[in-house]
């Protein structure tokens, strides 16, 4: 049960684009179409951002979006706004009733 | 309102034990998986354990196994993680969530704080 890998930082300015990787193995990210993606502010509980790699949950903005090739899972901010400042982490189903979270990512808005 | 809200957290010795809970309101908590996930200070998400609606089916990430239990109960719309022989390293924010979509969590409480310390 390694946590799945990511970059530790990623920034950007206003408007620009912004997209985070998240490595896994064949027996997480690679087996399942069921990584998520959370964005957590400081002091605050996470919030769901992706689902099954590529859905919305409403109310979040279409400027998110997932994708998945092999082992690697990402998540692309388009249109950075100041409120995108926060910690990223991705998340897959590992099999057998285990889940396992990514390192995490810092996301600045220059 | 649709919510969890967690309890029960505490400073704890090594090798003690503690109870937290989670109460839910504003959905139907007994056909609902529920998960425990921690996050030491400073550090990144950790799931740790989850159960089915009817609390038969359970997961348990291999750094507790053993040692905690997740349990639920239906008539009261809670959910509990009993903690034995804890350790310095189980010191974290412990939230309870919903996994509301499959695979993936849509409500998070708040967080309860577990310390464990001599």
């Amino acid at each position: 049960q390694s946590a799945l890998t990511q970059p530790p930082s990623a920034s950007g300015s206003p408007g620009q684009s912004v997209t985070i990787s998240c490595t896994g193995t064949s027996s997480d990210v690679g087996a399942f179409d069921s990584v998520s993606w959370y964005q957590q502010h400081p002091g605050k509980a996470p919030k769901l951002m992706i689902y099954e790699v590529t859905k919305r949950p409403s109310g979040v903005p279409d400027r998110f979006s997932g994708s998945k090739s092999g082992n690697t899972a990402s998540l692309t901010v388009s249109g950075l706004q100041a409120e995108d400042d926060a910690d990223y982490y991705c998340s897959s189903y590992a099999g057998s009733s285990i889940y396992v979270f990514g390192t995490g990512t810092k996301v600045t808005v220059l | 309102e649709v919510q969890l809200v967690e309890s029960g957290g505490g400073l704890v010795q090594p090798g003690g034990s503690l109870r937290i809970s989670c109460a839910a309101s504003g959905f139907t908590f007994s056909t609902s998986w529920m998960h425990w996930v921690r996050q030491a200070p400073g550090q990144g998400l950790v799931w740790v354990t989850q159960m089915d609606g009817g609390g038969s089916g359970t997961g348990y990430a291999d750094s507790v196994k053993g040692r905690f239990t997740i349990s639920r109960d239906n008539a009261k719309n809670t959910l509990y993680l009993q903690m034995n022989s804890l350790r310095a390293e189980d010191t974290a924010l412990y939230y309870c969530a919903r996994g509301g979509y499959k695979f993936a969590w849509d409500l998070w409480g708040q967080g309860t704080l577990v310390t464990v310390s001599s």
